[in-house]
Order: structure tokens, then C-alpha cells, then sequence
């Protein structure tokens, strides 16, 4: 029930874009995305609730396929306080239900 | 956003002894608190899920009498770790959430927990 992210890990130059894909087997009734940087906690990015909703932030926006059981992260023009690792988190159990992760996509944005 | 606050971020423990981790929800009231653990370079593995006033519901494999979580209030869950081994040595972390469907969890600062 985990959800399956994808890549493992992206190393990109500075002002480069990038796409970090989230799946899941079962109905997905809702998408988290968080970062994480080393020896930190995670940070919350953003939720994305309905099938088709896209949200945004600075350069980082997100799209949900309810259909396609998907998420996909958008980072655009990337910085290099981009570098971490990204979570992509569902709900176990209906909109109350826990919140689960993926095994996350490493970051790393180079000058 | 909120804050959730963790305490305390390091602890060094020996082998045997007991160790209480706090998460407190600061500025909402936290109707959910998540419990998380992760080794190095790898995800956050949910280890229980507690909703003030009521028992902790546990995940596969994770021992209940070892990791007492109690949720006493809406600010405010702890965590126990007993008789504690070097294998329970790992990065501790809590997630508040408040009610209502859609809603985003918050983490504390994480607990660095140390067994020798």
C-alpha cells in the first residue's frame, strides 16, 4: 500500500527542471508532498484533495491524476535549496485514514 | 504553517533504560498524532497512529508494550521507548494532524535516539 515513487534519485545543475512521479495501487483520496532535508524533519509542501487539481509554490507545483492513481511533482528552474528528499505521502483508510510514504526521490541541484 | 514541537531532539540512552519522547501540537488542536521512525537514507515507516482519548492503533510488527504511545490531550502525545536496545537506535518523528478531511499533517523537529 505504499505508494511508488519514482526516480529513485535526480541530480540536476542549477535552473534545471525536474519531475518527481508518485503512484499508488489502490484510489488515492488525496497526495501529500513533503522535503526533506538531511538530519531534518520533513517539511510540508503541498496537498493536492481532488482528481485534476494542480497547485503551486514559488517553482514547485504538483498535478493529481485521480484516474491514473498519480501525482507528479514540478520543479521548475531549480535552486539549490531545492537539494533534499522528496516524499510523496497517502491516505491509508479513507480521508481520515494514516499517512503513508514512498521511499522518496533524492535531490540534488549542483551550481 | 503549524507547529508541532518535539522533545527532545537527542537523546543517548543505555541499554535496558526507558526513554519518553514528547509531541506537542502548539497552535491547533491535533485530533491525530502520527508516530514515525527512519533509518538512515530510508522513508518514514509509520509505526502508530493515536487519536486523543483513545489507544494507539498499531502497525504490523511494532510492538505495543515496547512503544507506549499515550494521547492524553489535543496537544500533546508521547512516546515511550522500553528497555531499550541498540537496535531501536533511529530518527523518531511525530506528525499532528487536526480534524476535518483534507488536512495537512505537520511534523515535529524529529527525535535523534541513541542506545549504547
Amino acid at each position: 500500500q505504499q505508494p511508488v515513487q519514482s526516480p529513485q534519485a535526480v541530480i540536476l545543475r542549477e535552473g534545471e527542471d525536474a519531475v518527481i512521479n508518485c503512484s499508488s495501487s489502490k484510489a488515492l483520496y488525496s497526495v501529500h508532498w513533503y522535503r526533506q532535508k538531511h538530519g531534518e524533519a520533513p517539511v510540508f509542501l503541498m496537498i493536492l484533495l481532488k482528481g485534476g487539481e494542480q497547485k503551486g509554490h514559488e517553482k514547485i507545483s504538483a498535478s493529481f491524476n485521480e484516474k491514473k492513481q498519480q501525482s507528479s511533482l514540478y520543479l521548475t528552474a531549480s535552486q539549490l535549496s531545492y537539494s533534499g528528499t522528496y516524499f510523496c505521502g497517502t491516505l491509508r483508510g479513507g480521508s481520515q485514514g494514516n499517512l503513508i510514504f514512498g521511499k522518496g526521490t533524492k535531490l540534488s541541484v549542483k551550481p | 504553517g503549524a507547529v508541532v514541537s518535539q522533545h527532545p531532539s537527542r537523546v543517548i540512552c543505555k541499554s535496558g533504560t526507558s526513554v519518553k519522547i514528547e509531541c506537542r501540537s502548539l497552535d491547533f488542536q491535533a485530533t491525530t498524532m502520527f508516530w514515525y521512525r527512519q533509518f538512515p537514507k530510508q522513508s518514514l515507516m509509520l509505526m502508530a497512529t493515536s487519536n486523543e482519548g483513545s489507544k494507539a492503533t498499531y502497525e504490523q510488527g511494532v510492538e505495543k508494550d515496547k512503544f507506549l504511545i499515550n494521547h492524553a490531550s489535543l496537544t500533546l502525545s508521547t512516546l515511550t521507548v522500553s528497555s531499550a536496545h541498540p537496535e531501536d537506535s533511529s530518527f523518531y518523528i511525530c506528525s499532528a494532524r487536526g480534524p476535518g478531511p483534507g488536512t495537512e499533517a505537520f511534523f515535529g523537529q524529529g527525535t535523534r535516539l541513541t542506545v549504547v
